[in-house]
């Protein structure tokens, strides 16, 4: 079973509106958790790392939480724009590990 | 390179010919990763090498894949006798060290895989 689970699995946004993905973890002990951007035919670039004690971060447009307590972590865009149409992969790390462990992602399309 | 080179880009071959992925790290890059990402799915781990340390080669789904990492940089995934199963992207990525635990990996564009 997949220790990090993504959800929805795809949206769709009319441009300017707000969107919140979520990632769930079972990932133990817990180091980081990051949050990358896939543009089509691209390989993912980093947004955001959130460690154990950051609740919040935020990225230009992006604000990423994380709630090391129940293991679940959300990427809000704000204001999206069209450019903003990519995959966003959830990426969680343990301690002491270098694997590291993918969600599936969620394919977000902004419309015009 | 200013980042993690993948050739080729897209490769396409025949069921039960031999194939060959070249990843080339961001220089100075310790670690190296490759990583197979099959349509709708997440990102599966394939192997990991670090430094001159034996690879963690724990992901590959078969012996037909092997992968090399020749001098400490350059990196070749093999499959042999390919099948329809595993047409995929093969994703390649590298990071300093993996300590500090927040080093970046850095990923390149993939190379696609179709096997006909």
């Amino acid at each position: 079973k997949n220790q990090v689970e993504q959800s929805p699995q795809s949206l769709i946004i009319l441009e300017g509106k707000n969107c919140t993905l979520q990632c769930n973890y079972t990932v133990s002990p817990f180091s980081n958790l990051r949050w990358y951007k896939q543009d089509t035919g691209r390989g993912p670039v980093s947004l955001t790392i959130m460690t154990f004690s950051e609740n919040t971060k935020s990225n230009g447009r992006y604000t990423a939480t994380l709630d090391a307590d129940t293991k679940q972590s959300s990427l809000h865009i704000t204001a999206s724009q069209l450019s903003d149409s990519a995959s966003y992969i959830c990426v969680v790390r343990g301690s002491n590990d270098y694997k590291l462990s993918f969600g599936a992602g969620t394919t977000v399309t902004v419309r015009a | 390179g200013a980042g993690v080179s993948q050739s080729p880009s897209n490769k396409v071959t025949e069921k039960g010919k031999d194939v060959e992925l070249r990843c080339d790290p961001i220089s100075g890059h310790t670690a190296l990763y490759w990583y197979r990402q099959s349509l709708g799915q997440g990102l599966e781990f394939l192997i990991y090498f670090q430094g001159n340390s034996a690879p963690d080669k724990s992901g590959l789904p078969s012996d037909r894949f092997s992968a090399e990492r020749t001098g400490g940089s350059v990196s070749t995934l093999t499959i042999q006798r390919t099948q329809q199963e595993d047409s995929a992207v093969y994703l390649c990525a590298s990071s300093r060290h993996p300590q500090p635990e927040n080093t970046e990996a850095f990923f390149g564009q993939g190379t696609r895989l179709t096997v006909v």
